[in-house]
């Protein structure tokens, strides 16, 4: 099965500053990258996704990147405020008649005002 | 107004016991999954129906029996509660037709004790 892995566990930033977290995965057949945002006490959220014939994708302060070749994708946060602390989890979809998500383990995100 | 909604939210109970939660969603999708996230907050696939029927079930303890009486509810019943059942399950929904953003419900907190 997919087997996702996520780096850093932990990330911790000047607010306005940038933060990136990266994925691996293992299937080389995923196609469908998903990133979460679960705030505490909340359930997860999407925030963004992205495609394997899309490489890269932006939605006003962050953007996804994707390498099919390497089996990593990134999640970019820019200008960076507090109510992007929360924990991000990344995750990818093999095509399947099931639709299962395996995630990564989660970044803990936090910003220093 | 809210898209997946779970009962209980806390739930409390001792070693041994059998207890049940609760999930609908009024969003109109075919999908719905159960999720279980342990403490250090990694999210791993349960269960998931599309149309009443079961597609994914995963290694998990036949204690645990999840039912869908019609395709905007997936409830979840647990017999002979164990320490190790103490985390949080999400519940989630999605449209059919391929993978696509998943909706979580706000989790139900079990402790046993």
């Amino acid at each position: 099965g997919e087997n996702v892995e996520q780096h850093p566990s932990t990330l911790s930033v000047q607010e306005g500053d940038s933060a990136v977290i990266k994925c691996t995965y293992s299937d080389s057949a995923s196609n469908y990258f998903p990133w979460y945002k679960q705030e505490l006490g909340k359930g997860p959220q999407l925030i963004i996704d992205i495609r394997s014939n899309v490489g890269e994708k932006k939605d006003q302060r962050i953007a996804v990147t994707l390498n099919k070749t390497a089996k990593h994708f990134s999640l970019h946060i820019t200008e960076t405020q507090p109510e992007d602390s929360a924990v991000y989890f990344c995750a990818a979809s093999p095509p399947s008649n099931d639709y299962k998500l395996s995630f990564g383990a989660g970044t803990t995100v936090t910003v220093r005002a | 107004d809210t898209a997946v909604s779970q009962t209980p939210k806390y739930l409390v109970t001792q070693m041994g016991n059998d207890k049940s939660i609760k999930c609908e969603q009024n969003l109109g999708h075919d999908t719905m999954y159960w999720y279980k996230q342990d403490s250090k907050k990694f999210l791993k696939i349960m269960f998931s129906y599309n149309n009443k029927e079961l597609i994914i079930n995963e290694t998990v303890p036949n204690r645990f029996s999840p039912k869908s009486p019609d395709k905007a509810h997936l409830n979840l019943h647990i017999n002979s509660l164990e320490l190790g059942d103490s985390a949080v399950y999400f519940c989630a929904s999605s449209q059919v037709g391929g993978p696509s953003e998943q909706y979580f419900g706000p989790g139900t907190r079990l402790t046993v004790t």
